[in-house]
C-alpha cells in the first residue's frame, strides 16, 4: 500500500533560521507530489506541487521542495523562516494507479519563535 | 467566487444521532472528496466522487454514506454517530485535466468540527 512518512512531528525554530521538513513516500511508479500548509484554524492550502520536469520546485512564500526519485523523497525547504510560517505542513502523494486519491503524511507542526 | 463551502462549521451530536454535512463548490470541478483529520494522523479519505451520480469508498468509509446528486454538491452522512467519529471533516474538490493522475491539486473547504458525545 502507498504511504507517506513525515518524520518530524514537531519543529521549533527561531525567526531567520533555515527549515527543512522531510517527506518520504512508498510507491515505485509515477507520482505527483504536494506540500500543503494549514495555518491555525484554517483549511489546507497548496504550497507547491511537482508533476514532472525540474525536480526543484518553487512554491509560494519562499518555499521550495526537491524531488529525489532515488530516495523517494520530497523535502520542503525555506532558507529563512518567519513567525507567520507557524502552521502545520502536510506532504501528500498522488500515485499513478490511484489517480483520484491523495495520500497524506501525518503532518509536521512548525512553531517559529519571534 | 466562494470556492469550497462546508456547512455547518461546528456540530455536537449524541451517540446514535444522524446528520448530514454539506459541501458545495462553485468551480465546476468534476472530483469531490471527504476527509477526516485526526491529531497525528493527517487527513484520511472517507469517500470520493469522480462525477455527478458517482461515489466510491476511500480509506475509512465505515459508518459514513455519501451522495452526489448534483455536480456542485457532495453530502456526507453519518447514519448512527459514534464517539470515534469525533473529528474535523474536510471537503475538497479538484478539476479533471483529462489525463490519468492529473486531477490535482485539490481545493479544500474550511472544515466542520464534529463532536460526538
Amino acid at each position: 500500500a502507498q504511504s507517506v512518512s513525515q518524520h518530524n512531528h514537531h519543529v521549533i525554530l527561531s525567526e531567520a533560521a533555515s527549515l527543512e521538513l522531510g517527506c518520504n513516500y512508498s510507491y515505485g511508479g509515477t507520482v505527483n507530489l504536494f506540500w500543503y500548509v494549514q495555518y491555525p484554524g484554517q483549511h489546507l492550502q497548496l504550497l507547491l506541487k511537482y508533476f514532472s520536469g525540474d525536480p526543484l520546485v518553487k512554491g509560494i512564500k519562499g518555499f521550495e521542495a526537491e524531488f529525489i526519485k532515488s530516495k523517494f523523497s520530497f523535502n520542503l525547504r525555506k532558507p529563512s523562516v518567519q513567525w507567520s510560517d507557524t502552521a502545520e505542513y502536510f506532504c501528500a502523494v498522488n500515485a499513478g494507479d490511484s489517480s483520484y486519491k491523495l495520500i497524506f503524511g501525518s503532518g509536521t507542526r512548525l512553531l517559529v519563535r519571534p | 467566487n466562494a470556492g469550497v463551502t462546508q456547512t455547518p462549521k461546528f456540530r455536537v451530536l449524541k451517540t446514535g444521532q444522524s446528520m448530514t454535512l454539506l459541501c458545495a463548490q462553485d468551480m465546476n470541478h468534476e472530483y469531490m472528496y471527504w476527509y477526516r483529520q485526526d491529531p497525528g494522523m493527517g487527513l484520511r479519505l472517507i469517500h470520493y466522487s469522480v462525477g455527478e451520480g458517482t461515489t466510491a469508498k476511500g480509506e475509512v468509509p465505515d459508518g459514513y454514506n455519501v451522495s452526489r446528486l448534483k455536480k456542485q454538491n457532495f453530502l456526507l452522512g453519518l447514519e448512527s454517530a459514534a464517539p470515534s467519529q469525533t473529528s474535523v471533516y474536510f471537503c475538497a474538490s479538484s478539476y479533471y485535466w483529462g489525463q490519468v493522475g492529473s486531477n490535482q491539486p485539490q481545493h479544500f473547504g474550511d472544515g466542520t468540527r464534529l463532536s460526538i458525545l
